[in-house]
């Protein structure tokens, strides 16, 4: 079935730092969107993506959208402590249902 | 708008007990989600409804899992009986369309001893 493979599986850096992460897949995508899980809550929706080469900002926070539509890219600039936790990268399947990757698992040292 | 509110946020129970989920959808959503995650296999979809109709549970583990949404702002989960490894963090969603911009709710964090 369609899967979504994050990278890194998880980070630990120091706090200011600028973070990237990916998100592949096999199959195609049409919408790509980030996610970000604070410990103890459910995922939140940071940033959505719609067309392909798509650069879309959120404050610090800045998602690309692949061309080949099967790859998207999270950046998150001068990191902080809140910044910890889950983020997800997800996509609507063939059948509809909304996909997620594994996540990648973000610590920052103050 | 107060967003998707899940009861109870903490379930601890014994094995063979019956569990009962329950989510209040955004209001005017017209698909809700329940999902599980656990450490070991991520977040899984576990079944949706459109339109309050159950359209796919493929993702239900086993019979002892149900789903009922008898109106448009109310969905359980139920587990009977419930067995040590149900324990998860059982999070209900809905959304206006289908599939993208899905808002969770705070989950329920579910212990079976």
């Amino acid at each position: 079935g369609q899967q979504l493979n994050q990278s890194p599986q998880s980070m630990f850096i120091q706090e200011g730092e600028d973070v990237s992460m990916n998100c592949t897949s096999s199959s195609i995508f049409n919408t790509w969107l980030w996610y970000k899980q604070d410990p103890g809550e459910g995922p939140v929706l940071l940033i959505a993506l719609y067309k392909a080469g798509e650069l879309t900002s959120n404050g610090r926070l800045t998602a690309q959208f692949g061309i080949t539509r099967k790859d998207s890219f999270l950046n998150i600039s001068a990191s902080i402590p809140s910044d910890v936790g889950i983020y997800f990268c997800a996509g609507p399947g063939n059948t509809g249902k909304l996909i997620f990757g594994q996540g990648t698992t973000l610590q920052v040292k103050p | 708008d107060a967003g998707v509110i899940q009861s109870p946020r903490h379930e601890v129970t014994e094995m063979g007990q019956e569990v009962t989920l329950r989510c209040k959808p955004i209001s005017g959503h017209d698909y809700l989600f329940w999902y599980r995650q656990t450490m070991m296999r991520g977040l899984e979809l576990l079944i949706y409804f459109n339109n309050n109709v159950p359209i796919d549970d493929s993702g239900m583990p086993e019979d002892r899992f149900s789903a009922k949404m008898p109106n448009a702002s109310f969905s359980t989960l139920k587990i009977q009986p419930s067995e040590p490894r149900d324990s998860a963090v059982y999070f209900c969603a809905s959304t206006r369309i289908q599939g993208p911009e899905a808002f969770f709710g705070q989950g329920t964090r579910l212990t079976v001893v």
